[in-house]
């Protein structure tokens, strides 16, 4: 089965400046990758995805980047706030397999002012 | 609507005891899955549906049933409640048919504490 892999475990960066949070997928059958971002108590909520016909996408201070070669991708978030803090989870599904996404283990980012 | 619910919020069980956790959608979505999240382990799956009728096994399956008999609710069942199952269980639902479809949107969790 697939197998995610996240790095940083925890990430510390001061306010205003970049956070990227790596990930790598082993099933080269996986097409789609979300990212979701948890507050402390909530639920998960998507922020960014991908599918692997595309090599990168923004929205906002957003990007995710896709390596298929590599099998990586990342998260990048610029000019970070201290509502950026939180932890991110990235996730790795071959579409047409009943929706199983797998998990990485996540990032808490915290964002210092 | 009201997207994905789950209930009970919050859920203290002693060793042995059985419950059902609830979860339910009003998007008529055809996916639904259940997690657990453990700390510094990531959201696994336990089980999930692609449909009415149909659900299969994920990553943690046992020491849970579950059954899909609407396309709106699917409820994971705890058989014999253990130590090791405290945890905090998300519900998920996706379209499931590939584009846009693929994301899954979660319920708000149950935190389950087994003593």
């Amino acid at each position: 089965g697939e197998n995610v892999e996240q790095h940083p475990s925890t990430l510390s960066v001061q306010e205003g400046d970049s956070a990227v949070i790596k990930c790598t997928y082993s099933d080269s059958a996986s097409n789609y990758f979300p990212w979701y971002k948890q507050e402390l108590g909530k639920r998960p909520q998507l922020i960014i995805d991908i599918r692997s016909n595309v090599g990168e996408k923004k929205d906002q201070r957003i990007a995710v980047t896709l390596n298929k070669t590599a099998k990586h991708f990342s998260l990048h978030i610029t000019e970070t706030q201290p509502e950026d803090s939180a932890v991110y989870f990235c996730a790795a599904i071959a579409t047409g397999t009943a929706s199983k996404l797998t998990f990485g283990t996540g990032t808490r980012l915290q964002v210092t002012l | 609507n009201a997207g994905v619910t789950q209930t009970p919020k919050f859920q203290v069980l002693k060793t042995g005891q059985s419950m059902t956790l609830q979860c339910a959608q009003d998007m008529n979505h055809e996916y639904m899955s259940w997690y657990r999240q453990d700390p510094g382990m990531g959201l696994r799956l336990i089980h999930y549906s692609v449909g009415a009728g149909i659900t299969d096994q994920g990553e943690v399956p046992n020491g849970y049933n579950v059954s899909r008999s609407t396309t709106e609710d699917f409820p994971l069942r705890l058989l014999s409640a253990a130590p090791s199952q405290t945890s905090v269980y998300f519900c998920a639902s996706s379209f499931g048919q590939g584009g846009r479809a693929d994301t899954q949107y979660f319920g708000p969790g149950t935190r389950l504490t087994v003593l």
